[in-house]
């Protein structure tokens, strides 16, 4: 069964320092998205990506932030310089072109550690 | 803008004893809506969803869900608990008229079940 892959499963970064979390979506699907849950809080909606360009952001999602998909098949998120509050689970998410179904199929998350 | 409301973040129940799980939802047109469950240090896993067709859904592993507009209301029941139901459960809404929209989810219930 088709699944989204995200790497690192665990990633322990130092404060300021720029980080990549990578996903790989079901590879017919058409939108793209990350959420954000820190230990123990509801999962937050961070970004949402279609036709190669941002379509839907939260205020979560400020400058420090950026999302990619560079070679078609990996969507990025990039934390730029990396503040102790970031960390958290990321998960990327990924849906199919059918308006009917409305459900995000989750990766097993990206672990962020912030020291 | 759409929202859930999870009520009780936490329940505990008997192995055997009914489960029931609280959303109630807020949105301006007749919304899709969701149950994930997170297994601990796992990503998220649908169990249901409403998408405007029958309002009594059922799931995976015995749960099962009914929409009532009146009530505003998609709450998350199973018959008889089993100790492996134990995880977080996060209700979630989408608006079904964009394609691309994201999934807002609650704050989630932790589910525990004692022998």
């Amino acid at each position: 069964e088709p699944e989204v892959t995200q790497t690192p499963s665990h990633q322990v970064t130092q404060m300021g320092q720029e980080v990549i979390l990578r996903c790989v979506p079901i590879s017919n699907h058409l939108y793209f998205y990350w959420y954000r849950q820190i230990l123990g809080q509801k999962v937050e909606f961070l970004v949402s990506f279609y036709n190669n360009e941002i379509s839907e952001k939260s205020e979560i999602f400020d400058d420090q932030f950026s999302v990619e998909r560079p070679d078609g098949s990996n969507f990025t998120l990039k934390i730029r310089s990396t503040k102790l509050e970031d960390s958290a689970m990321y998960f990327c998410a990924s849906k199919d072109r059918d308006r009917s179904t409305g459900e995000l199929f989750f990766g097993e998350g990206s672990r962020l550690t912030v020291l | 803008a759409q929202s859930v409301t999870q009520l009780g973040s936490h329940v505990s129940v008997s192995e055997g004893a009914l489960v029931l799980l609280r959303c109630n939802y807020s949105s301006s047109v007749p919304p899709y809506l969701f149950w994930y469950v997170q297994y601990p240090n796992q990503g998220l896993q649908l169990l249901l969803k409403y998408t405007s067709a029958a309002t009594l859904v059922k799931g995976i592993n015995g749960f099962e869900a009914e929409f009532k507009k009146s009530e505003t209301s998609f709450h998350l029941t199973k018959p008889s608990a089993h100790m492996s139901d134990a995880a977080e459960y996060f209700c979630a809404v989408s608006d079904p008229g964009q394609a691309g929209t994201a999934l807002i989810f609650g704050k989630g219930t932790t589910l525990s079940v004692s022998s």
